[in-house]
């Protein structure tokens, strides 16, 4: 059974602080997406990441896959309020449309 | 454009009742998926319609859950018999085509079990 497990489960931080959360599995991923959620709506995708060791840039949010694509991390300079919310990861594995989701890391940042 | 939209926004039902819960999906957005979301946590796959194929049930907990896609749009989840294990919230997606496509999520529908 594929799993991905996220750290910190929980983050409160204030502004201008900087953050990065972890998406740790056993299992390779072909790809591994990272998302948002407010309150009362759905997540939204932040990126998609596709290649071992990719790193992209998010404004303020910097996303890496790991070498061996089992792990990702997203790291966010300068937090902002506006930043809160739950951050998920999801990995994807090549020619299927199932994606693993993670177990969430809720951010706090406070003005 | 609409986004995807899902209906009701929160449920609440007593013990043993059934419930229906609607996803209408973005036009034209073949692949739809179900997840159920517990108190803040990750999502849990439920099933997944990607248009005239036979849905791939896996995710489903028990066989008082079903779901229904009509005419490759609108979606159908209904629970049987609820218990108070079923309280989350249920979150559908669409996406243009099937794997490695966005998803894009609605707003969930709340569903709490008394």
């Amino acid at each position: 059974t594929q799993l991905l497990e996220q750290s910190p489960q929980f983050l409160s931080i204030q502004e201008g602080e900087n953050l990065t959360v972890y998406c740790n599995s056993s299992s390779v991923f072909s790809s591994l997406q990272w998302y948002r959620q407010e309150p009362g709506e759905g997540p939204v995708l932040l990126v998609t990441v596709v290649t071992g060791g990719e790193v992209k840039k998010l404004k303020r949010l910097t996303f890496q896959f790991g070498d061996a694509r089992k792990d990702s991390s997203l790291h966010i300079t300068a937090a902002q309020p506006g930043d809160t919310g739950l951050y998920l990861c999801a990995g994807g594995s090549s020619g299927t449309y199932k994606y693993i989701f993670g177990t969430g890391t809720r951010l706090k940042v406070l003005a | 454009g609409a986004g995807v939209s899902q209906s009701p926004s929160n449920k609440v039902t007593e013990k043993g009742k059934d419930v229906e819960l609607r996803c209408d999906p973005i036009s034209g957005h073949t692949a739809l998926y179900w997840y159920r979301q517990s108190l803040g946590q990750g999502l849990e796959f439920l099933i997944y319609f990607q248009g005239n194929s036979a849905p791939d049930k896996s995710g489903l907990p028990s066989d008082r859950f079903s779901a229904e896609r009509t005419g490759g749009s609108v979606s159908t989840l209904t629970i049987q018999r609820t218990q108070q294990e079923d309280s989350a919230v249920y979150l559908c997606a669409s996406s243009l085509t099937p794997a490695g496509d966005t998803q894009y999520f609605g707003p969930g529908t709340r569903l709490t079990v008394l």
